[in-house]
């Protein structure tokens, strides 16, 4: 597609359920990446892709967070127990190999546990 | 441990006026890039530029410059001719190059940005 696209765009979970965060590159961008935003700070970065697979997830809190990208494309990111600090919005950013060209991120996804 | 600092949490312009947001890094790699982004109150975050660690001139992209200032660590974002949609966040982010071209980049670090309001 023209732009990163991430679904849903919202998401309301109760307190300890599982959710799943999908992310759909840009046609061509080896590298993706996943980042976590809550309200007037910078994104905090989780995880990285360099094709299939994860190539520095140092960013991810605990062991209830994963994410994969089986394909090399879609990526999917997993919340197991979901907790109300959990509560943020969920960016995924793509790139290609172009020195100049920078991240290109999708709208994001606001996850809201209650 | 790549870290940026951006120390003005709200700045105001009047419209047409240039601004300058700064920003400063600090890293131990030798090759690295720096970023700024804008994100308006609808959440998309937008690139605006990008300044190669070894690029010998200052990167300029329309209304946007990135002055790059080596030795000082510092990577202040400069809009020219303020207009009212420019009223966003502004990032200042880096990624260390994985590759001697520069053409591969690992996880973005984010400043904690500054909220930019320009006047009419």
């Amino acid at each position: 597609g023209a732009g990163v696209s991430q679904t849903p765009s919202n998401k309301v979970t109760e307190k300890g359920k599982y959710v799943e965060l999908r992310c759909d590159p840009i046609s061509g961008h080896t590298a993706l990446y996943w980042y976590r935003q809550s309200l007037g700070q910078g994104p905090e970065f989780l995880i990285y892709f360099q094709g299939t697979g994860a190539a520095d997830d140092s960013g991810l809190p605990n062991d209830r967070f994963f994410a994969v990208r089986p394909e090399g494309s879609v990526s999917t990111l997993k919340i197991q127990r979901t907790e109300r600090g959990d509560s943020a919005v969920y960016l995924c950013a793509s790139r290609k190999g172009d020195r100049r060209g920078g991240y290109t991120f999708g709208s994001g996804t606001r996850l809201t546990v209650v | 441990a790549q870290k940026i600092t951006q120390t003005q949490p709200g700045m105001f312009v009047q419209e047409k006026e240039a601004v300058t947001l700064d920003c400063t890094y600090d890293t131990s790699d030798q090759s690295y890039g720096l970023f700024w982004y804008k994100q308006p109150s609808s959440g998309e975050m937008i690139f605006l530029i990008y300044q190669g660690s070894y690029d010998e001139q200052n990167a300029t992209e329309g209304r946007y410059s990135l002055n790059f200032q080596k030795a000082r660590k510092s990577a202040n974002l400069v809009i020219s001719a303020s207009q009212l949609g420019d009223s966003a966040m502004y990032f200042c982010a880096m990624s260390p190059a994985l590759n001697a071209g520069g053409t591969s980049y690992g996880k973005l670090t984010f400043g904690q940005g500054t909220i930019l309001t320009v006047h009419p």
